[in-house]
């Protein structure tokens, strides 16, 4: 199957700073990308769709200027959280379809850490 | 999307079938039950997906009611790999949308 990767694995980082995760399409190219959020003990939760070219789409109550989301060429999408909080602290996942039509491929998630 | 309601967990034997239910009783016609699996902090797995035909791959068998208002994924032969958590989710014929995860079946295989 198609392979997406997300880089960093872990991250651990103080109140204040902004980190990048990177997530990329090894294999195939992807006009769109999804990123989730995921809290411990809990499900995935959408926070936006990332659009090859065009704006990002954010999904209710995820503010937009505190999660930056650039998707710059059809294999990779970054989702910058900017002036990161404990609160933060959270698995991240990226994923995307092989084609529109066919399931998605996750990648391997960013667990971050804010302290 | 149709909302999809699942036991909170599961065990299962080592070895043996693991069936686990999917409710989508409001699932619409030209909506797919797809079925992920994530294992501890990992992303999650892509498993097996039907409309309305059982559908059977190297990983699972999905079995949906005639009236499609639930399905059943069975693994034929659990390991204890298979320790994860599964979500079953009602999504329409355009699977590049997004996927809404409800809390899924923590399956736990024991030795």
């Amino acid at each position: 199957g198609a392979v997406v990767s997300q880089h960093p694995s872990w991250v651990i980082c103080k109140s204040g700073t902004s980190v990048k995760i990177e997530c990329r399409s090894l294999d195939f190219q992807a006009t769109t990308m999804f990123w989730y959020r995921q809290f411990p003990k809990q499900s995935l939760m959408l926070m936006a769709t990332s659009n090859e070219g065009s704006k990002a789409t954010y999904e209710q109550g995820v503010e937009k200027d505190k999660f930056l989301i650039n998707h710059a060429s059809l294999t990779l999408s970054t989702l910058t959280v900017t002036s990161a909080h404990p609160e933060d602290s959270s698995f991240y996942i990226c994923s995307a379809p092989l084609r529109l039509a066919d399931e998605q491929f996750f990648g391997p998630g960013t667990r971050l850490t804010v302290l | 999307d149709a909302k999809t309601t699942q036991p909170t967990s599961m065990d299962c034997a080592e070895g043996r079938a693991a069936n686990l239910p999917c409710n989508h009783s409001t699932i619409s016609g030209n909506e797919y039950v797809y079925w992920y699996r994530q294992i501890h902090s990992q992303g999650p797995q892509y498993i097996i997906h039907g409309l309305k035909n059982n559908e059977t791959n190297e990983m699972a068998s999905l079995i949906i009611t005639e009236d499609r208002k639930s399905s059943t994924l069975i693994l034929p032969h659990a390991t204890l790999r298979d320790t994860a958590v599964y979500y079953c989710i009602a999504i329409g014929g355009n699977a590049g949308n997004m996927l809404t995860f409800g809390g899924g079946t923590r399956l736990m295989v024991k030795p």
